[in-house]
């Protein structure tokens, strides 16, 4: 079974910096790769999909990258709103994610 | 609009049985796979089950394999999960999620879920 694995658990960050998540399969899953955003009492978000193509509506501060086994989500300038936690998930066989990363202010 | 509404959770005895329900709209529901995800309180994301647009096809996470049935019925809109056997490690709030294209995908759509406690 696949593993996901991401980093840093917390990552502490000041509005306006950039902010950047790593996300590792123990193999590889293609570019088979979303990220989701959640923010405390609501649902998961698609942020990402394809490793790298934004979901509708998200703005082009998240981007994404990688493929094979390691990945990134980098948010370019954090705005008050970005302040969650992030999964990624693989989707190259049953779906597994990760264990999140929380991103707070710091 | 995209709409998932979950309902169904309560508290539950270990080894008792419980059916949850989603109601989806503003999508043409028979054209998607449907996924449940659940999430223990304080803790990540556990995909669960999907099933197929058609029903035909349906699968589980090993955590629940032989415990849960995933169902649909689309002339309801209505996606469905039985849970029998039911342990306290079952204790989360489970959500149902619509696929973004069949086979294996991302999920583009969440319901808010419905928290299903099992506890003596």
């Amino acid at each position: 079974e696949i593993v996901m694995t991401q980093s840093p658990a917390t990552l502490s960050v000041s509005p306006g910096e950039r902010a950047t998540l790593s996300c590792r399969a123990s193999q590889s899953v293609s570019s088979n790769l979303a990220w989701y955003q959640q923010k405390p009492g609501q649902a998961p978000r698609l942020l990402i999909y394809g490793a790298s193509t934004r979901a509708t509506g998200i703005p082009a501060r998240f981007s994404g990258s990688g493929s094979g086994t390691e990945f990134t989500l980098t948010i370019s300038s954090l705005q008050s709103e970005d302040f969650a936690v992030y999964y990624c998930q693989q989707y190259n066989n049953w779906p597994i994610f990760g264990p999140g990363t929380k991103v707070d202010i710091k | 609009e995209v709409q998932l509404v979950e309902s169904g959770g309560v508290v539950v005895q270990p080894g008792g049985s419980l059916r949850l329900s989603c109601a989806a709209s503003g999508f043409t529901f028979d054209d998607y796979t449907m996924h449940w995800v659940r999430q223990a309180p304080g803790k990540g994301l556990e995909w669960v089950s999907l099933i197929s647009w058609d029903g035909g096809s349906t699968y589980y996470a090993d955590s629940v394999k032989g415990r849960f049935t995933i169902s649909r019925d689309n002339s309801k809109n209505s996606l469905y999960l039985q849970m029998n056997s039911l342990r306290t490690e079952d204790t989360a709030l489970y959500y149902c999620a619509k696929a973004v294209w069949s086979g294996y995908s991302p999920f583009d759509y969440w319901g808010q879920g419905t928290l299903v406690t099992v506890s003596s």
